[in-house]
């Protein structure tokens, strides 16, 4: 059975500083997702990665992959309070687009 | 743009009533997908379907069916709403490696 685990599950950030959010899954993949979601909103998807090594830059936020360790990370630079939010990953199953979620992580940039 | 809708943002039902919750999709995808997410506990997948009139279980289908008659349309069904199906729910259509969630339905049962 698939698990995915995400740490930090909370992370208080001040603005400007730097941070990383790492998803661990246990079992092979070729898929990986990172999704943001505002309070009381959808999930709004950030990255796909889709093999081992692939690196995404999107603003602030930096996606990798390395599915030989089964870990991707998140990565902020230079966090500002717009990206409060929860973020999440999500690891397909390799079985007609199922994913297996994390628990998300909580972000909070404050001044 | 893709667009996921839901039919209710918010509902609130008594316990025993029968629940439809209804996602419509207007891409002709073929794959959907109905997810709950509960604090602490991310996304969970009750029921996916690859087709019309095609449906599987996912990880948490207890107390849950769904319907698949139209290929846009997407329906999860709780025969008998209890308290601990108070959740938010999230439907899903996928096109290729992209998956697009609709807006979701905060469900309250007392």
């Amino acid at each position: 059975e698939l698990k995915v685990e995400q740490n930090p599950l909370f992370l208080s950030m001040q603005e400007g500083k730097n941070y990383t959010i790492y998803c661990n899954y246990s079992t092979t993949s070729d898929r990986l997702y990172w999704y943001r979601q505002d309070p009381g909103k959808s999930l709004e998807s950030l990255f796909v990665l889709l093999s081992n090594g692939a690196v995404k830059q999107e603003g602030r936020l930096m996606a990798s992959l390395d599915t030989k360790a089964r870990l991707s990370t998140l990565h902020i630079t230079a966090a500002v309070h717009d990206l409060s939010a929860t973020y999440f990953c999500a690891v397909d199953r390799s079985s007609g687009d199922k994913l297996t979620f994390g628990t998300g992580t909580r972000l909070a940039v404050r001044p | 743009d893709v667009k996921v809708t839901q039919s209710s943002r918010y509902l609130v039902k008594r316990t025993g009533e029968k629940v439809f919750l209804e996602c419509v999709q207007d891409m002709d995808h073929e794959n959907m997908f109905w997810y709950r997410q509960d604090p602490g506990l991310g996304l969970r997948l009750i029921y996916f379907s690859y087709d019309v009139k095609m449906k599987e279980k996912g990880d948490i289908p207890e107390g849950y069916s769904v319907s698949r008659e139209k290929k846009e349309r997407f329906s999860l069904i709780l025969e008998s709403a209890s308290t601990n199906q108070t959740s938010m729910y999230l439907c899903a259509s996928t096109s290729g490696y992209e998956q697009y969630f609709g807006p979701g339905t905060r469900l309250t049962v007392t």
